[in-house]
């Protein structure tokens, strides 16, 4: 089963920043927070990634809370094109013998309005 | 940068009959894997491979056999197609932490 738990859907505005939420209460101290998304019939893109600190690439903005039981996604200024739906996902990075897949739950289906 | 290709785009196959997916990157990535997607279900993970040379069972590999002769290429076949096999496929590598996905294969068994 997946560790987070996020909300089935959200709109947004065109142009307005998209708040994406992730809860991921059982969380453990080597664990990141990883975010793809899904466009319509495309395969799954990575977003963004951390482990505690925020972080922020050309995509997106990743907010981490303190306790690291919750994380939020930031779109800062949404566009049609970022419709998809956005999956949260928490993942060691020490693989040793295991699969190294990704775990993915149902996620978050954004929908960007004009 | 082509990154992952997968072919077909599509197929349409009658039970029974053998299927194989093609699978190629070109990142020279070690760590391979082969997902299915269905509605309702999410992805779950086939097979895996770490290496060249090596692979390993996933969450759903009834039915399915994958081989790894070389780092770029890992293809997924389906001895026997069955229709509980119409899915979409997705092919990925992983790059450290980070996974890349193919387009996908639309595989519809009759």
């Amino acid at each position: 089963d997946a560790k987070t738990t996020q909300p089935p859907s959200m709109d947004c505005a065109e142009g307005r920043a998209a708040n994406l939420p992730c809860n991921h209460s059982t969380i453990s101290g080597n664990e990141y927070v990883y975010w793809y998304r899904q466009i319509h019939s495309q395969g799954p893109q990575y977003i963004i990634h951390g482990l505690k600190n925020n972080e922020t690439n050309e995509m997106a903005s990743l907010i981490i809370t303190e306790d690291r039981k919750s994380s939020t996604l930031i779109l800062p200024h949404a566009t049609l094109r970022d419709t998809a739906v956005y999956y949260c996902i928490v993942r060691a990075t020490n693989y040793g013998g295991s699969q190294g897949n990704l775990i993915f739950g149902k996620g978050t289906k954004l929908s960007v309005k004009p | 940068i082509a990154g992952i290709t997968q072919a077909p785009t599509s197929q349409i196959l009658a039970a029974g009959r053998r299927m194989t997916l093609r699978c190629t990157q070109d990142m020279r990535h070690n760590a391979m894997y082969w997902y299915r997607q269905d509605l309702g279900l999410g992805l779950r993970l086939i097979h895996y491979s770490n290496t060249a040379g090596t692979t390993g069972k996933g969450e759903v590999p009834d039915g399915y056999s994958v081989s790894r002769a070389n780092t770029d290429d890992f293809p997924l076949t389906l001895a026997s197609a069955v229709p509980s096999q119409t899915s979409v496929y997705f092919c990925a590598s992983r790059s450290g932490s980070t996974q890349y996905f193919g387009p996908g294969t639309r595989l519809t068994v009759l």
